[in-house]
């Protein structure tokens, strides 16, 4: 049974500085990873998608990486910003195309 | 570009009221999602169909049922609604089986269902 955990639960970081976000896997056959964004009370918007034979995606000031292996997965945030505050989650999608969700992590960014 | 459409956007049941959750998506993918999303416990993911005319179990698929009724739509099902399924309901959908691995998913607004 796949399992996604995303650490840490909450992050305070203040504006300007650059963060990392992890996100971790028990089943390393995946077709893909994803990351998502989502404002309180809204949907989800995807951010950046990796495919399993991928390392890396860079969205403007956002970089994901992949270690398939280690069934590990980062969200790197540069030069951060207020309007970055938000809950970040990660998905990996399965062979059998089902679709998991980490619980994710909220981010807040001081002024 | 509607996207990912879910109606109602929201409901308030009572125990043993019964409803159906509406999902209909406009970009011609093959594959979608039922998710509920609950305070401090991420997306679990409900029930899914991988192409029209197929669904299978998420996570968490007890007390649900569901329908693809064609490509664009899939609808979810309370047939007997429970306080425990009180809860902010997400359909998704994307492009899977044959249209590659690299379709990102597409999220509806959600429907807040409270049951009492």
């Amino acid at each position: 049974k796949q399992e996604v955990t995303q650490i840490p639960a909450a992050l305070s970081v203040p504006e300007g500085e650059n963060l990392v976000l992890n996100c971790s896997f028990t089943d390393s056959a995946i077709y893909n990873l994803q990351w998502f964004r989502q404002d309180p009370g809204k949907g989800l918007t995807s951010l950046l998608l990796i495919q399993s034979s991928q390392r890396e995606q860079t969205s403007g000031r956002l970089n994901a990486s992949l270690d398939k292996s280690s069934g590990r997965s980062t969200l790197y945030i540069a030069a951060s910003q207020p309007g970055d505050s938000a809950t970040y989650l990660c998905a990996v999608m399965n062979r059998d195309d089902k679709i998991i969700f980490g619980k994710g992590t909220r981010l807040h960014i001081l002024p | 570009n509607a996207g990912v459409t879910q109606t109602p956007k929201f409901q308030v049941l009572k125990t043993g009221q019964s409803m159906t959750l509406q999902c209909a998506q406009d970009m011609n993918h093959n594959s979608m999602y039922w998710y509920r999303q609950d305070p401090g416990m991420g997306l679990r993911l409900i029930y899914y169909s991988a192409s029209e005319g197929t669904t299978d179990k998420g996570e968490v698929p007890n007390g649900y049922n569901v329908s693809r009724l064609n490509k664009r739509e899939f609808s979810l099902r309370l047939e007997s609604a429970a306080p425990s399924q009180t809860s902010v309901y997400f359909c998704a959908s994307s492009e899977p089986k044959g249209g590659g691995y690299n379709s990102p998913l597409h999220f509806g607004n959600g429907t807040r269902l409270t049951v009492t």
